[in-house]
């Protein structure tokens, strides 16, 4: 069974510029989980989706934004990119019910110049 | 409000050596889960462990053992024996009512063979 694959591994981009970052769940994963990963924030949770449906979200400004496609891929996109949004981007997946076990995908690096 | 407290910020013990990395947690609810994951240089967060806030019951897997204690907000993990293998981070996560996942800061160990 494939794992997470998130697309593409390494990003860079310069400030003021836009992002879209994807994730492909296990097969049968109905959730789609982000996470921001930083050396001064540690783990950080974006948002969740089930069902096409954001489930829940964490604190971050709405220039961070999401969705999930009926196959369940998903994808999160980071408007007006800020020097601070430079972080290893984790998507992972789970069959679906709440306080489940997560799959990880490798994530994403995105560089902010 | 949930917080998770992995007070170790990195340890270093050489191989065969037994550790234990802490976890100190917050919550109001008293319906929870914990979870153990493992972060190797490849980035990928790996599970290895839930333990709801019912069952105090120690589990041992192998090299792994954890030990839950309610009485003191502790989630601690103990691998036996090291091996260089075991060298990555680990984070310590909660959750609770609100269904997000919230991850300690990390205990980065260190194998030396």
């Amino acid at each position: 069974k494939a794992g997470v694959t998130q697309t593409p591994r390494y990003l860079i981009k310069t400030r003021g510029q836009q992002v879209t970052l994807s994730c492909s769940p296990i097969s049968g994963h109905r959730s789609v989980s982000w996470y921001q990963q930083t050396p001064g924030q540690g783990l950080q949770f974006l948002f969740e989706y089930f069902s096409e449906t954001q489930r829940n979200k964490g604190n971050f400004p709405g220039r961070f934004s999401g969705r999930q496609f009926s196959n369940s891929r998903s994808e999160m996109n980071v408007s007006t990119l800020e020097l601070g949004d430079s972080a290893l981007y984790l998507c992972a997946s789970s069959a679906g019910a709440t306080n489940e076990k997560l799959f990880f995908g490798s994530g994403t690096q995105l560089s902010v110049l | 409000a949930q917080k998770v407290t992995q007070a170790q910020t990195e340890i270093s013990v050489v191989e065969k050596e037994d550790v234990t990395l802490d976890c100190v947690y917050e919550t109001r609810d008293t319906t929870y889960y914990l979870f153990w994951y493992k972060q190797p240089p490849s980035g990928e967060l790996v599970f290895l462990i839930r333990r709801n806030s019912f069952d105090e019951q120690n589990e041992i897997s192998g090299r792994y053992s954890w030990n839950f204690q309610k009485s003191t907000s502790s989630f601690n993990f103990t691998i036996t024996a090291s091996q260089v293998v075991d060298s990555a981070v680990y984070f310590c996560a909660l959750s609770d009512n609100t269904d997000k996942l919230i991850f300690g800061t990390g205990t980065r160990l260190q194998v030396f063979p």
